[in-house]
């Protein structure tokens, strides 16, 4: 069976700081992956998204980046948190072929 | 720019009545997906209908699509306090497009006992 890791849960950091969120996917090889952020009571935004290593595509001009430097490991990464950074982050994958999403639990970023 | 829109944004009813939330999109679609998310949880995949298919049903849960008006509903019958959650619509590409969902901004369903 296939699972989706996310970590840390939650997250507080100082503006200013660097950030990285790790998510990693088990049971299934060439997955797409995306990362999402969701505002408090709000929708999904789609950050980014891959369909292979090192493939990334940005779907919000921002200070975050993404990086897949393993099939089954997606990363998302600031240099330097803004306030505006805050909220509830989810990766999700999708096999190869598929149309459904699988999410992970989230991490949950204060940013001060 | 948001594919999916949810109405309504909020809706309280007691247990045991029916739950309907419907959703409305733009653009060709291959499918429509709906997920729930319990509080701060991430979201998990309920059920899908295809762009060729007018009604699914998965247990309590009902689908309809009208791809003519762009919308689908998504009905929950006899509802219980466990289905308290945001249900969100998601409009899955054509073929040819990027492989990406668009999430609508979702229903906050409140279930009173």
């Amino acid at each position: 069976s296939q699972t989706i890791h996310q970590w840390p849960a939650t997250l507080v950091q100082p503006v200013g700081s660097p950030l990285s969120l790790e998510c990693t996917v088990e049971g299934t090889s060439n997955p797409n992956l995306y990362w999402y952020r969701q505002a408090a009571g709000r929708g999904l935004q789609l950050l980014f998204y891959s369909v292979g290593i090192g493939q990334i595509s940005s779907e919000v001009p921002q200070n975050l980046s993404a990086s897949r430097p393993q099939d089954r490991q997606f990363i998302l990464s600031s240099k330097k948190l803004l306030l505006s950074d805050s909220g509830f982050y989810l990766c999700a994958y999708k096999k190869g072929g598929g149309e459904t999403q699988y999410f992970g639990p989230g991490t949950r970023l204060l940013v001060l | 720019s948001q594919q999916g829109e949810e109405d309504p944004q909020a809706l309280s009813i007691q247990e045991g009545e029916n739950a309907t939330m419907n959703c409305s999109y733009k653009t060709s679609i291959n499918n429509l997906q709906w997920y729930r998310q319990n509080s701060g949880r991430g979201l998990v995949h309920l059920i899908l209908i295809r762009s060729n298919e007018r009604e699914k049903h998965s247990g309590r849960l009902r689908v309809t699509l009208d791809t003519s008006k762009k919308s689908s509903s998504l009905l929950i019958t006899a509802s219980r306090a466990a289905d308290t959650a945001s249900y969100f619509c998601a409009t899955g590409p054509l073929p040819q497009g990027a492989q990406k969902l668009v999430f609508g901004q979702g229903t906050r369903l409140t279930i009173n006992p």
